[in-house]
């Protein structure tokens, strides 16, 4: 049981390269979440999905986009990466039968943008 | 929007000694969770406060939601060296995401 599964864990990028992350989880939950995590700003929430098909906008999406094409996966793009982008990138899932659900975390894809 | 503050920013103990952490929102709660982040590792959910006035215990750790929903705290008695990591609140504005505050750090010497 994996639980929540994050690729990669690490990537260097140059300035206007894209690509993917990818959020895998065996757990079944509904809720899944896009964090980045930065020094002393805690974690905020990029972009997240209710359920297969749904994705929604969190607290800083620009730059990111995002799909749930199917319910155990959630990917996360950048289209053209920025050293502002580099981060630690978690995602997160949740059951999402209500709002007091507990979330489980990823291990985590550290991102360098040059 | 909701804003979530935390103090201190970071706080350094002796082992043995302890150690409090402090949780503030702007806007009363509906729920508020704790999670635990070692060094190089991910966000661990520790426990979630619904009621006002609430009170939970883990073990050393000590979780108290404020009376007004805005506010809440953790306590670890006699930290040990294993307590070392950041300790962020997470705050349910009544049905809008979670928003994390941006933590206290903890390290703990031996």
């Amino acid at each position: 049981n994996a639980g929540v599964t994050q690729t990669p864990k690490f990537r260097v990028l140059k300035t206007g390269q894209s690509m993917t992350l990818l959020c895998a989880q065996d757990m079944n939950h509904e809720y899944m979440y896009w964090y980045r995590q930065d020094p002393g700003m805690g974690l905020r929430l990029i972009h997240y999905s209710v359920g297969e098909g749904t994705t929604a906008k969190g607290e800083v999406p620009d730059g990111y986009n995002v799909s749930r094409l199917k319910k155990q996966n959630f990917l996360l793009g950048l289209e053209s990466a920025a050293p502002s982008q580099t981060s630690v990138y978690f995602c997160a899932t949740d059951r999402g039968l209500s709002s007091n659900q507990p979330q489980h975390f990823g291990d985590g894809t550290r991102l360098s943008i040059l | 929007g909701q804003q979530v503050m935390q103090i201190p920013q970071y706080q350094h103990v002796q082992e043995g000694e302890d150690f409090t952490t402090y949780c503030n929102s702007s806007t009363t709660l509906s729920n508020i969770q704790w999670y635990k982040q070692r060094p190089g590792g991910h966000p661990v959910f520790l426990i979630q406060l619904v009621k006002s006035g609430e009170v939970k215990k883990q073990k050393r750790l000590t979780f108290q939601f404020g009376e007004a929903k805005k506010n809440s705290s953790l306590h670890i008695t006699a930290t040990q060296t294993t307590d070392v990591g950041t300790y962020f609140c997470a705050a349910d504005n009544y049905g809008q995401n979670f928003v994390f505050g941006p933590g206290t750090r903890l390290s703990v010497l031996p």
